[in-house]
C-alpha cells in the first residue's frame, strides 16, 4: 500500500474471504523481506519472511509472493478471521551493510464478521 | 519464541523531563538492538541502531544528544529522551536481533512505549 498523508489505506473483507495486501518496496539491493502485523497499542508481530532468491513462501494460512522485477511484495491471508484485523507492514533489509529494516507505509485490514 | 520486553509501556510527564525507556531481550542475547519511533497512523521510522559495547549509530536527522542510547549488556538497551517536549510525544518501539542467528532473520519487537509530554 502507499502512504496517503496520515490516512492508512484500508482493506475491508468479509470473514472467511481471502485477503491480499500489497507492498511496493524501494530498494533493488534488498535481499530479505518480512511481513509484520501490528495491533493497536502493540509492537509489530512477525508473520512471515522471504529471501530474495525465492518468489513464494507459505506459512499457516499465509503466503508471501515476491516479484523482484517490479519490486512488489504481497501477503495473502486465507480464510480471514476477525482476529486478523490489524495494520500490516512490509519491511525490507539491504543485501549488505546495516541490518536495520525499512518499513513500508502499512495497510489496515478490517475483517467484517 | 524470542521475547523482547519494553518498559514502561506508557509515560505521561511534563515538558522538560528526561524519560528513560528500557528494552530487554528475555530469552536470547542481542548484540544489536534497534530503536524506532512511530507517529499516529504512520509507519515505523528507524531512529538509531544500538550496539553492545560501542556507540549507537543514529539515522540522519535524529539528534544523538537528545536521544541517548546505552547498550551496556547483551540483553539490555536503554533510550533516554532528554528534556522532552510535546513534539517528542510518540510511540517508541525497540527491536532486537539474536546474536546466535546467522544470515537473515526477523527482528523481534517489544510492545512499545507511549510517551506523552504535556
Amino acid at each position: 500500500g502507499e502512504s496517503v498523508g496520515l490516512h492508512l489505506p484500508t482493506l475491508s473483507v468479509q470473514e472467511g474471504d481471502n485477503s491480499i495486501i500489497n507492498c511496493a518496496y524501494s530498494n533493488s539491493a534488498s535481499d530479505y523481506f518480512i511481513w509484520y502485523k501490528q495491533e493497536s497499542g502493540k509492537g509489530p508481530q512477525f508473520i512471515i519472511d522471504i529471501r530474495s532468491n525465492m518468489d513464494k513462501r507459505q506459512g499457516q494460512r499465509v503466503t508471501v509472493l515476491l516479484n523482484k522485477t517490479v519490486k512488489h511484495l504481497s501477503l495473502q491471508i486465507a480464510a480471514t478471521q476477525p482476529g486478523d484485523s490489524a495494520v500490516y507492514f512490509c519491511a525490507e533489509k539491504l543485501r549488505s551493510g546495516r541490518r536495520a529494516l525499512t518499513f513500508g507505509s502499512g495497510t489496515r485490514l478490517q475483517v467484517q464478521p | 519464541g524470542a521475547v523482547v520486553s519494553q518498559h514502561p509501556s506508557r509515560v505521561i510527564c511534563k515538558s522538560g523531563t528526561s524519560v528513560k525507556i528500557e528494552c530487554r531481550s528475555l530469552d536470547f542475547q542481542a548484540t544489536t538492538m534497534f530503536w524506532y519511533r512511530q507517529f499516529p497512523k504512520q509507519s515505523l521510522m528507524l531512529m538509531a541502531t544500538s550496539n553492545e559495547g560501542s556507540k549507537a549509530t543514529y539515522e540522519q536527522g535524529v539528534e544523538k544528544d537528545k536521544f541517548l542510547i546505552n547498550h551496556a549488556s547483551l540483553t539490555l538497551s536503554t533510550l533516554t529522551v532528554t528534556s522532552a517536549h510535546p513534539e517528542d510525544s510518540s510511540f517508541y518501539i525497540c527491536s532486537a536481533r539474536d546474536r546466535e542467528g546467522t544470515g537473515n532473520q526477523p527482528q523481534h519487537f517489544g510492545d512499545g512505549t507511549r510517551l506523552s509530554i504535556l
